[in-house]
């Protein structure tokens, strides 16, 4: 399988425990994307990477939330002091953008955060 | 990115063919029409975009009207597969700094 991959699946942490996400987009792709759903919402925006550089961190939803992409492959999301309100899925996407044309993204599975 | 707006829900037989509206009147000139979906519990999934001309390919087609100011995606023979919660997005490219703005979507149902 050569789509979007993110581990762990699953998460129960509990809160003020910090958690971390892996993401592993499709290998040639050089945009990786992070977005938060909540239940009965659509996914929301939360940053984005282009290979190795994050260009839009403004969307992270508190100073708790950081993400890296050290080498413009996977990427990492990690949130800190967790609370009750993190519980969410996250998703990650990957795009393969090239100058001029007009892309689409492809989305892993996500990971499903429950804060106890 | 433009406000889309699409009705919360619709039922389709299955066989019969999907049609599903969405309104993007604020639409810019050179901004993109996306539809993706999402089946319960999976991440979303590109469907299909287009600028100014109708779209097709394997999964559905893409009708945009003439003014830019509304689209239909049609499925044109559902299957109880096809049931998911169907997002109509306007991007200027596919989700630059702003990622893709969804909305709450329209949630097909697909009768056997």
């Amino acid at each position: 399988d050569t789509g979007v991959s993110q581990d762990p699946r699953h998460k129960i942490t509990k809160r003020g425990q910090n958690v971390t996400f892996r993401c592993d987009p499709i290998s040639e792709h050089n945009r990786l994307y992070w977005y938060r759903q909540t239940l009965g919402q659509g996914p929301e925006f939360l940053t984005y990477f282009q290979n190795e550089a994050q260009l839009e961190k403004s969307r992270l939803l508190s100073d708790r939330f950081s993400a890296e992409r050290p080498k413009g492959s996977f990427s990492t999301l990690e949130i800190q002091r967790t609370e009750q309100g993190d519980s969410a899925m996250y998703l990650c996407a990957s795009s393969l953008v090239l100058t001029g044309s007009s892309y689409e993204q492809y989305f892993g599975p996500g990971t499903r955060l429950t804060v106890t | 990115d433009a406000k889309t707006t699409q009705p919360t829900s619709m039922d389709c037989a299955e066989g019969r063919a999907a049609n599903l509206p969405c309104n993007h009147s604020t639409i810019s000139g050179n901004e993109y029409v996306y539809w993706y979906r999402q089946i319960h519990s999976q991440g979303p999934q590109y469907i299909i975009h287009g600028l100014k001309n109708n779209e097709t390919n394997e999964m559905a087609s893409l009708i945009i009207t003439e003014d830019r100011k509304s689209s239909t995606l049609i499925l044109p023979h559902a299957t109880l597969r096809d049931t998911a919660v169907y997002y109509c997005i306007a991007s200027y490219s596919g989700g630059g700094a702003d990622g893709l703005t969804f909305g709450k979507g329209t949630h097909l149902i697909i009768q056997p």
